[in-house]
């Protein structure tokens, strides 16, 4: 079965720095998303991506964060000069075409972020 | 930021017990309840996309129903087995975000 597939499993970098989360998505999937688990608290949704442009994020997107899908099938969420309270599990989710919220999503394994 | 409360935060039944716990979501600006399976070290695995009031889906042993005036939604399985542990998680559609809540998770010992 199609699996959504994340890399790394574990990024460790220092604070400031720039760190660049990987994604592919299910192949004939058009809707994208990024979520975030800060370690015991709830699933939070950042971003949603549909036909090349985000459709929808959160508070928590803001200009630090940047998405993007170079090539057709990677889909990257970019953080720009790391805080430690950007440490979190991340997870990327795809779903089929037609009304993407009434379609179920498939989750990544998620890449653990870890700001030194 | 909007509220999704999932009721109770853990649960331990025997082998063979049917349960069923509860997601309460904001019933304003509401569009779907989508429902998570999530065994450790893995994703979460997609159950049910719920979206009209009295709505009832299921697979296998697994049901859920849904009341969008009231804001909740059941999730019920039949005689349980080992391999139903797991937490399971709601996500509520509201203004064009996915709120969840902070599941509930499930231990059923043989």
């Amino acid at each position: 079965e199609p699996e959504v597939t994340q890399t790394p499993s574990h990024q460790v970098t220092q604070m400031g720095q720039e760190v660049i989360l990987r994604c592919v998505p299910i192949s004939n999937h058009l809707y994208f998303y990024w979520y975030r688990q800060i370690l015991g608290q709830k699933v939070e949704f950042l971003v949603s991506f549909y036909n090349n442009e985000i459709s929808e994020k959160s508070e928590i997107f803001d200009d630090q964060f940047s998405v993007e899908r170079p090539d057709g099938s990677n889909f990257t969420l970019k953080i720009r000069s790391t805080k430690l309270e950007d440490s979190a599990m991340y997870f990327c989710a795809s779903s089929p075409a037609g009304q993407g919220v009434y379609q179920p999503q498939h989750f990544g394994d998620g890449t653990r972020l870890s700001i030194l | 930021i909007l509220n999704v409360e999932q009721s109770p935060q853990s649960l331990h039944v025997q082998e063979g017990d049917s349960t069923n716990f509860t997601c309460s979501f904001p019933s304003s600006n509401f569009y779907a309840l989508h429902w998570y399976r999530w065994e450790t070290a893995k994703s979460p695995e997609a159950l049910f996309v719920m979206t009209l009031n009295g709505d009832e889906k299921k697979k296998g042993r697994i049901s859920a129903t849904l009341n969008t005036k009231e804001g909740y939604s059941y999730l019920y399985i039949k005689g349980s087995q080992p391999e139903d542990s797991a937490t399971y998680l709601c996500a509520s559609y509201n203004f064009n975000k996915f709120y969840f809540g902070s599941g509930t998770k499930l231990n059923v010992k043989p």
